[in-house]
């Protein structure tokens, strides 16, 4: 069975500081890889999906590079804003359409 | 386009009784996937239907079901409610495919058990 973790569980920061977020997973055949944020009580936003054969995406202030064979993802955030302040989680689809998600990390991001 | 949309976004029940939630997804999105979320345990899928049929299936108990209808709108239901159901029942739609598959989240139903 897929086992997905997060490290760090929460990690807090001063403004402008870069950082960079772990997911690792057990069973490196998927499908791909996607980084969403959550912010209090409310559903998932999509940040960055890549796809098994990728080995990084960009967007914005935010890069997710995949190693599958290692089974390790990282999301870097780049000149961190108050505003990045939510629990990031990552998901691996594996066969059909199912994902399997992380624990999460919990971001703040102090002014 | 709008966005995934849930309902109730609240509900308060007592064990014993059901519930049934619903989810219309994103316009042209065929796939919806329904996970349950709890501090303890984090996202755990629940399942998946395309197209009326329930194609993936997570390890949760029968009295944990689903259906999606013609217009791909998708209901769970849970009977005989524990006090351990109580969580976010959050609701996904998918667009794409091979490979590029990228899920949308609604707001989420939150359910609490007394």
């Amino acid at each position: 069975k897929q086992e997905v973790t997060q490290i760090p569980a929460a990690l807090s920061v001063p403004e402008g500081e870069n950082l960079v977020l772990n997911c690792s997973f057990t069973d490196s055949a998927i499908y791909n890889l996607q980084w969403f944020r959550q912010d209090p009580g409310k559903g998932l936003t999509s940040l960055l999906l890549i796809q098994s054969s990728q080995r990084e995406q960009t967007s914005g202030r935010l890069n997710a590079s995949l190693d599958k064979s290692s089974g390790r993802s990282t999301l870097y955030i780049a000149a961190s804003q108050p505003g990045d302040s939510a629990t990031y989680l990552c998901a691996v689809r594996v066969t059909g359409n199912q994902f399997y998600f992380g624990t999460g990390t919990s971001l703040t991001v102090i002014p | 386009k709008a966005g995934v949309t849930q309902t109730p976004r609240y509900l308060i029940k007592t064990r014993g009784q059901q519930v049934t939630l619903s989810c219309s997804p994103i316009s042209g999105h065929r796939s919806v996937s329904w996970y349950q979320q709890t501090p303890g345990q984090g996202l755990q899928f629940l399942f998946e239907y395309f197209s009326e049929t329930q194609r993936n299936k997570g390890n949760f108990p029968g009295r944990f079901s689903g259906r999606q209808f013609s217009n791909s709108r998708s209901e769970m239901n849970v009977s005989t409610l524990e006090l351990g159901d109580s969580a976010l029942y959050l609701c996904a739609s998918t667009h794409g495919s091979g490979g590029s598959e990228t899920q949308y989240f609604g707001p989420g139903t939150r359910l609490l058990v007394l």
